[in-house]
């Protein structure tokens, strides 16, 4: 069975210093990796996905199918970046089980 | 273009009985999926409905059921409602069957007492 683990629960960082998130995943065939992320009292909204290979908010994750990982990445945290992140798998062109999420990582960044 | 609503917003009911959550999707969007979120189990996919068939179920009982209209919302009904069953209801909506971008409602708040 497909499986998204994001070890930590809670990260806190000052603003200015790097971020990672880290996401590793189980799944056998091909899938396609995201982060969503939910700010306060907003909806959960898409941030990246691996195949866009774009930055988004200065953020970039990129795909390590060796190590099955998929860590979100920042050089520079921001006040603003505070938020739930949640890593998220399909199976490569739609799944018959949806998204898989992992159980989320609170960011918390101080200033 | 406004985004996925769902209503209601918060809902309280007592063991046993049923409820319905409703879901417009985005305009144009005909892809339809629904999750549920505790503390425990995280977000963990319902099903999903494509042009008013369920094509995608996740591992729930059959109290939890669904249906999609010929406008793309949707409804999703759970009977015999328990305390378990308590949860954040989520519902994402998508252009197209295969296109896995998921926009995300803001959810209906289940109490189940």
């Amino acid at each position: 069975a497909q499986r998204v683990t994001q070890p930590e629960k809670l990260l806190s960082v000052f603003k200015g210093a790097p971020v990672e998130l880290k996401c590793n995943y189980s799944y056998s065939g091909s899938p396609e990796l995201f982060w969503y992320v939910q700010y306060s009292r907003q909806r959960l909204q898409l941030l990246l996905r691996h195949i866009s290979r774009e930055s988004i908010k200065g953020f970039t994750a990129d795909l390590n199918k060796g190590e099955t990982s998929f860590h979100l990445k920042k050089p520079f945290a921001q006040e603003e970046d505070s938020a739930m992140y949640y890593c998220a798998l399909i199976r490569a062109g739609g799944g018959a089980d949806g998204l898989t999420f992992g159980k989320g990582t609170h960011l918390i960044i101080q200033p | 273009k406004a985004g996925v609503t769902q209503t209601p917003r918060y809902l309280i009911k007592t063991r046993g009985q049923q409820v319905t959550l409703s879901c417009s999707p985005i305009s144009g969007h005909r892809s339809v999926s629904w999750y549920q979120q505790t503390p425990g189990q995280g977000l963990q996919f319902l099903f999903e409905y494509f042009s008013e068939t369920q094509r995608n179920k996740g591992n729930f009982p059959g109290r939890f059921s669904g249906r999609q209209f010929s406008n793309s919302r949707s409804e999703m009904n759970v009977s015999t409602l328990e305390l378990g069953d308590s949860a954040l209801y989520l519902c994402a909506s998508s252009l197209a069957a295969r296109n896995t971008e998921a926009f995300f409602g803001q959810g209906t708040r289940l109490t189940v007492v």
